[in-house]
């Protein structure tokens, strides 16, 4: 398997714009999740999702934020308007049984830079 | 409340030198896991080991050993012997075993310098 992939892996845009990243978790994973990296404040957790289903997102910010996974293969997260304050790593993971219970692996994240 | 601190913000050593990273955890489930991720200069982030709340043996794997002591709600890493490939930020986390969140430190970045 390929891993996590997550993409675009860098996105500049100006303030006011809508960006979507897009991620991919590894086949068969049944749990996703959407964790943000910045200087400030370390990793945070934004939201994960459970056989596709939502089932935690008090992390995402504001509802500037969302999250969608409208299969197993494929989920986004959507900041429309951006704000420089977004500015940030975001990781995708993903986690199964193949993995192990509990082990969360990463996608190589999508540096995000709002102007 | 889960909480996972990692006092260490940096550390700097010097090649072949051993070198210890320090996490505690807070945690009121009596049945948990814990980690540690690598996340070299290039960003991503590495899974290196896995220990649930029952397991408190310590483990060695070639340089990396991890000793885990419920008693004082630790989980240090040792790195034998570093080198240069071991710079990188390190993190230490907690999961519930219910599978519901991951609760990460702060990280400690290493500098091995040669």
């Amino acid at each position: 398997d390929a891993g996590v992939i997550q993409s675009p892996r860098h996105e500049v845009t100006e303030m006011g714009q809508e960006v979507t990243l897009r991620c991919k978790p590894i086949s068969g994973h049944d749990y996703l999740f959407w964790y943000r990296q910045t200087m400030m404040r370390g990793l945070e957790l934004l939201i994960y999702f459970n056989n596709n289903v939502p089932i935690d997102d008090s992390g995402m910010p504001e509802d500037r934020f969302s999250a969608k996974m409208p299969n197993a293969s494929f989920s986004t997260l959507k900041i429309q308007p951006s704000e420089p304050r977004d500015s940030a790593v975001y990781f995708c993971a993903s986690s199964g049984q193949d993995s192990g219970a509990n082990v969360l692996t990463f996608g190589a994240g999508s540096r995000l830079t709002v102007l | 409340a889960q909480k996972v601190t990692q006092a260490q913000t940096e550390i700097s050593v010097v090649e072949k030198e051993d070198v210890t990273l320090d996490c505690v955890y807070e945690t009121r489930d009596t049945t948990y896991y814990l980690f540690w991720y690598k996340q070299p200069p290039s960003g991503e982030l590495v899974f290196l080991i896995r220990r649930n709340s029952f397991d408190e043996q310590n483990e060695i794997s070639g340089r990396y050993s991890w000793n885990f002591q419920k008693s004082t709600s630790s989980f240090n890493f040792t790195i034998t012997a570093s080198q240069v490939v071991d710079s990188a930020v390190y993190f230490c986390a907690l999961s519930e075993y219910n599978f519901n969140k991951f609760y990460f430190g702060s990280g400690t970045k290493l500098n091995v310098k040669p």
